[in-house]
C-alpha cells in the first residue's frame, strides 16, 4: 500500500526559501514525483526523483532519500505566483494530501 | 508536446442524468490513462486505471457500474458518471503517460456539478 505524509500549509514571504517535506511508505518504490497545483487547475509536473540525492531545476530543487522514505521540495526566491498546493506522489500515483504554500509580500 | 485535453471543462447536470467526460492525448499515444477525483481542499484520489483495449482497473471503493470507463483508442479515454447525484459533484482529472518516460501529463480537469 501507499502512505504519504506532508504538511498541510506553509506561509512565507517573497524572496524567501521554503522546504516542503514528504515522507512515504510504499511497497515497490519506483520514484517520487512533485507536482504544483493552482486552485481550480490540474497539477503540473515539477520533478521526479528515483535515485538518492538532490535534483536542481532552476528555483526548485527536489531531494530524495530512499532509505529514509523521505523527500523534500525546496522553493527558492519565492514569488507570488508560487502560491499553490504542492503534491508529492509515488510512482504508483498515490498522492499526498498536498501542502498549500502562501507567499506574502 | 505531450498535451492532454479534457472535454467538457465544466458541466452542470440534474440528478439522475449521466455525464460523459473525454480525455484525449493530443500528440502522443497513451496506452494507459488514469482518472482522478478531487474534492475541494483535498488531494487527488485515483479512481481507476484505463488500459487501451481492455477493462479498466478500479481502485477499492470505486463503483465500476457507476463510473464507466472506456479506452477505445490510444488517444482517447472516456469516463461516464451514470445516474449522477449531488455527492458526485467534484473535479475530475485524467492523466496519460508515455511509454518513453516516467512523466504523467494531466488534463485540465472537468468540474462536475450535480444539482
Amino acid at each position: 500500500g501507499q502512505n504519504i505524509d506532508q504538511p498541510t500549509e506553509m506561509t512565507a514571504t517573497e524572496g524567501a526559501i521554503v522546504q516542503i517535506n514528504c515522507t512515504y511508505q510504499t511497497s515497490g518504490f519506483n520514484g517520487l514525483f512533485w507536482y504544483q497545483q493552482h486552485a481550480g487547475e490540474a497539477p503540473t509536473f515539477l520533478s521526479y526523483n528515483v535515485l538518492d540525492g538532490l535534483e536542481e531545476k532552476g528555483r526548485f530543487s527536489s531531494f530524495l532519500s530512499r532509505s529514509k522514505g523521505y523527500s523534500y521540495l525546496l522553493l527558492k526566491e519565492l514569488q507570488m505566483k508560487d502560491s499553490a498546493s504542492y503534491l508529492c506522489a509515488t510512482r504508483k500515483l498515490s498522492f499526498g494530501a498536498g501542502t498549500t504554500v502562501t507567499v506574502r509580500a | 508536446g505531450a498535451v492532454v485535453s479534457q472535454h467538457p471543462s465544466w458541466v452542470i447536470c440534474k440528478s439522475g442524468t449521466s455525464v460523459k467526460i473525454e480525455c484525449r492525448s493530443l500528440d502522443f499515444q497513451a496506452t494507459t490513462m488514469f482518472w482522478y477525483r478531487q474534492f475541494p481542499k483535498q488531494s487527488l484520489m485515483l479512481m481507476a486505471t484505463s488500459n487501451e483495449g481492455s477493462k479498466a482497473t478500479y481502485e477499492q471503493g470505486v463503483e465500476k457500474d457507476k463510473f464507466l470507463i472506456n479506452h477505445a483508442s490510444l488517444t482517447l479515454s472516456t469516463l461516464t458518471v451514470t445516474s449522477a447525484h449531488p455527492e458526485d459533484s467534484s473535479f475530475y482529472i485524467c492523466s496519460a503517460g508515455r511509454l518513453a518516460d516516467h512523466e504523467q501529463f494531466f488534463g485540465p480537469g472537468t468540474r462536475l456539478t450535480v444539482l
